[in-house]
């Protein structure tokens, strides 16, 4: 089955910890996001990245770091920087160009619900 | 900056009958994609339609369909024969088709509620 595992599913930190949020796809997808949802609201873009060793920054990435070393893998970590870090986190994934019916569409994993303690 | 918008916080619906949800966007692009999210209690997002700015033709996909006006930037989605499961969050999204910036744009969600 392809598809986007994120682990863990539930998450806590204490004040003061890194924390790594794991995602993985077997799309072969170019492009994989990370979004923060919090309660009652839309997603906001934390960082994305569209091909190995290099990614972006999104609208909110203070607080924040990511790799894409591999294709399929693109972790991210919540720095304790990050002051207000208890949300829902959705990965993504999409084919990086507009070919077919399904190009540009971002598919999203089932997410890791972070508290902090 | 583009940005999608969302007018009705909650709505619900009688299971079999219809329900319509809108969703207004911002743009200066002339090429971009809009789609439409599911995301039920699960809270996993699911993909219930694409519809590519250049058609002038509405997607559909099964129960679901879309008003597409490009002009007047508007694009609501039909959801026909509600069915209970249908009751979750939706979310309208704006992408452009452009290759160097693949930044999706999300509104902040309608709640249906589908009733028996």
């Amino acid at each position: 089955d392809g598809g986007i595992t994120q682990s863990p599913k539930y998450l806590f930190r204490k004040e003061g910890q890194n924390v790594t949020l794991s995602c993985e796809q077997n799309l072969n997808h170019d492009a994989m996001y990370w979004y923060r949802q919090d309660p009652g609201q839309g997603l906001r873009l934390i960082y994305y990245s569209q091909i190995v060793n290099d990614f972006q920054k999104g609208d909110i990435a203070e607080g924040y770091s990511v790799s894409r070393e591999k294709k399929e893998s693109f972790p991210l970590t919540v720095t304790s920087a990050q002051k207000n870090p208890t949300a829902f986190y959705l990965c993504a994934s999409s084919i990086f160009s507009a070919s077919g019916t399904r190009g540009y569409t971002q598919y999203f994993g089932p997410g890791t619900r972070l508290t902090v303690l | 900056a583009q940005t999608v918008t969302q007018s009705q916080p909650e709505m619900s619906v009688q299971e079999a009958e219809t329900v319509t949800l809108s969703c207004t966007y911002d743009t200066s692009e002339s090429n971009y994609y809009l789609f439409w999210y599911k995301q039920p209690p699960s809270r996993q997002m699911i993909l219930v339609i694409r519809q590519e700015a250049y058609k002038q033709q509405n997607a559909t996909e099964n129960r679901f369909s879309v008003n597409f006006q490009k002009a007047a930037k508007s694009f609501s989605l039909k959801i026909s024969d509600s069915q209970l499961g249908d009751t979750a969050m939706y979310f309208c999204a704006f992408m452009k088709g452009n290759y160097n910036n693949n930044d999706m744009r999300f509104g902040a969600g309608t709640r249906l509620t589908v009733k028996p």
